[in-house]
């Protein structure tokens, strides 16, 4: 069964800190990783997509790194800020008609 | 900017009323998708459609059916609302292609729906 696992469940951090999200999954075929970042009541929006053949990809200060030997995707953070506060979710796609597979997400908290 | 445009940030229904939750795209994409969102458990897809008048059932459609007379619009309806049936909607549409499901893959802002 396709899964994607997110974690920390949770971050609480400082506002100006670093952090790194984890995701692992065990989707075959892989066709394509995505973040998303998700603000409370509000739907998902996209942060970046990478192929199989991208291991890096910024938008702005997220970075996100995708290792497919391993099946791991990281989502870096620099210098945090209080918006962003919000869950991020890592969406893993097969390719096919059954669509994308979603981590739960992390919860991440910045403190002024 | 390209929108997908979900009619009801809220709703508070009651037990056994029927409801109707609307979603438009102005991108012009060929499919659309319903989600439920519940936490701990993520986003679950509830049916999607790749053509005008053409579903496919997702993972948890019991309960649930849609509609889409138009491409522009997909409708999820609630036939009898429980209140298990609690939870944020999320509403996405993408362009077709192949893989079909993978590119431009964009949410609306939700709906949250109380039954009470």
């Amino acid at each position: 069964k396709n899964q994607v696992e997110q974690s920390p469940q949770s971050l609480i951090i400082l506002e100006g800190k670093n952090c790194t999200l984890q995701c692992n999954y065990t989707v075959s075929p892989f066709s394509n990783l995505r973040w998303y970042k998700q603000d409370t009541g509000r739907g998902p929006v996209s942060l970046t997509i990478m192929t199989f053949s991208e291991n890096t990809k910024s938008n702005g200060r997220y970075t996100a790194t995708l290792d497919a030997d391993t099946k791991q995707s990281s989502l870096h953070i620099t210098a945090s800020q209080l918006s962003d506060s919000a869950s991020y979710i890592c969406v893993v796609s097969a390719g096919g008609a059954d669509g994308l597979t979603f981590g739960k997400g992390t919860h991440l908290i910045i403190q002024p | 900017d390209v929108k997908v445009t979900q009619s009801s940030r809220y709703l508070v229904k009651r037990t056994g009323e029927k409801v109707f939750l609307e979603c438009v795209q102005d991108m012009d994409h060929e499919n659309m998708f319903w989600y439920r969102q519940d936490p701990g458990l993520g986003l679950r897809l509830i049916y999607f459609s790749y053509d005008v008048k053409m579903k496919e059932k997702g993972d948890i459609p019991e309960g649930y059916s849609v509609s889409r007379e138009k491409k522009e619009r997909f409708s999820l309806i609630l036939e009898s609302a429980s209140t298990n049936q609690t939870s944020m909607y999320l509403c996405a549409s993408s362009p077709t292609g192949l893989p079909r499901f993978n590119y431009g893959y964009t949410f609306g802002s939700g709906t949250r729906l109380t039954v009470v």
